[in-house]
């Protein structure tokens, strides 16, 4: 059984800081791997994806993979009050998603 | 970008009746679409792939003879919940895959709020 473990949070962080979302997942073979944020009542919509080890920035977010560590963070810069939301991994297997829980962020003004 | 439109929103529907949820895609052509449902403070549980123009595959657990899936053309799926219960009660979601500038993405649908009554 494929996982992906997220720390459930809530992740509370003043508003203009850094907020930094792990992830790790169990199958090694993975190569590709999704950040979705998810407002209450939403769907989850897309920040970034990545494929590669290393960073990869757009924005306020930068994803960072270490395929070694089986590990995939998401780092928010300059967090506001909007950023509140669940935040979802999603790594590829096979032609689907599997999804962590979420990590509840709470950006406070 | 892609587009992924889930009709309707939200839809209260009698014990024992059906409800079919559509999930089209806008500007891109889909083969494969998924449905999710996810539970309250729960996370998104993949209850099918849909392969347009074949059987959809189910995952572990889900009844395909209640989750009625058709996936008749390359931008529209449906999931069509047959006899239906309280516990059948969930917030699903439709999603697609598309490739765009090299790399691709899973798109989502709005999502349909079913309760069940």
């Amino acid at each position: 059984q494929k996982e992906v473990e997220q720390n459930s949070g809530p992740l509370s962080v003043p508003e203009g800081a850094i907020a930094s979302l792990n992830c790790t997942y169990s199958d090694r073979g993975s190569q590709s791997f999704f950040w979705y944020r998810q407002y209450s009542g939403k769907s989850p919509e897309l920040i970034m994806s990545i494929y590669s080890n290393g960073d990869k920035e757009d924005g306020r977010f930068t994803a960072q993979l270490n395929k070694a560590s089986q590990y995939v963070s998401l780092l928010i810069r300059d967090s506001q009050p909007s950023d509140s939301a669940t935040y979802l991994c999603a790594v590829k297997g096979g032609n689907k998603l599997v999804f962590g829980a979420g990590t509840i962020l709470r950006v406070k003004s | 970008g892609a587009v992924v439109s889930q009709h309707p929103s939200w839809v209260i529907c009698k014990s024992g009746t059906s409800v079919k949820i559509e999930c089209r895609s806008l500007d891109f052509q889909a083969t494969t679409m998924f449905w999710y449902r996810q539970f309250p403070k729960q996370s998104l549980m993949l209850m099918a792939t849909s392969n347009e123009g074949s059987k959809a595959t189910y995952e572990q657990g889900v009844e395909k003879d209640k989750f009625l899936i058709n996936h008749a053309s390359l931008t529209l799926s449906t999931l069509t919940v047959t006899s239906a219960h309280p516990e059948d009660s969930s917030f699903y979601i439709c999603s697609a895959r598309e490739t765009y500038r090299g790399s691709y993405g899973y798109t989502f649908g709005s999502g349909t709020r079913l309760t069940v009554v």
